[in-house]
């Protein structure tokens, strides 16, 4: 199975900061990676696909980039909104497999 | 627009079934796999498998075989879970979604599992 290695696994940020969460795959998966964004107790939402291609409606502070096998989550002007527990998920082959999940909370 | 709509909570007995449902609409059903996914509490996420319920074809994580069988229902435009021989490692929400090969683009709100004497 392909392992997904999601880092940090909790972060704490300020208004108007910028993050990056990472996801390194444990072998090849093209670009076959997408982000999504969970809120307590809602289901997850996709945010970006295909490691870069944000999803219609996403605002355009948040950006996906790949540098190998490291793919990455950047989110500009973090705003209260942004707070929830980011996943990272390859769909290249199965079993799909997921990273473990990076919290993120707005101070 | 698409929605899943699933099953309400359970609260089920260990060593007992229960079978948990994904209602699609706003979409052709037959035309796109419906996958499942675990969550545990404070847990990422896990996948399950998926059906295409066009044929009835089905793919499995190999972790859950024997533990999941999907099917589905084109009359009702259904998707269907079920669970065998729960333990307590089973309580978790699970959750139905639609993929579209850029990930899963929609999902259902999730279907609370509890096993519990």
């Amino acid at each position: 199975d392909i392992q997904m290695t999601q880092s940090p696994s909790s972060m704490s940020a300020s208004l108007g900061d910028t993050v990056t969460i990472t996801c390194l795959a444990s072998q090849d998966i093209g670009n076959y990676l997408s982000w999504y964004q969970q809120k307590p107790g809602k289901s997850p939402k996709l945010m970006i696909y295909g490691a870069t291609n944000l999803e219609d409606g996403v605002p355009s502070r948040f950006s996906g980039s790949r540098s190998g096998s490291d793919y990455s989550l950047t989110i500009n002007s973090l705003g209260y909104d942004d707070e929830g527990i980011y996943h990272c998920h390859q769909y290249y082959e199965y079993p799909f497999t997921f990273g473990s999940g990076t919290k993120l909370e707005i101070k | 627009q698409v929605q899943l709509q699933q099953s309400g909570a359970e609260l089920v007995k260990p060593g007992s079934s229960v079978k948990i449902s994904c209602k699609a609409s706003g979409y052709t059903f037959t035309s796109y796999d419906m996958h499942w996914i675990k969550q545990q509490p404070g847990n990422g996420l896990e996948w399950i498998g998926w059906i295409y319920p066009g044929n009835g074809n089905t793919k499995y994580n190999q972790k859950f075989n024997g533990k999941a069988t999907l099917t589905a229902d084109k009359s009702s435009s259904t998707a269907y879970m079920q669970l065998s021989s729960l333990t307590s490692e089973d309580s978790a929400v699970y959750f139905c979604a639609s993929l579209r090969g850029i990930g899963f683009a929609y999902w259902g709100q999730g279907t609370l599992v509890t096993v519990s004497s």
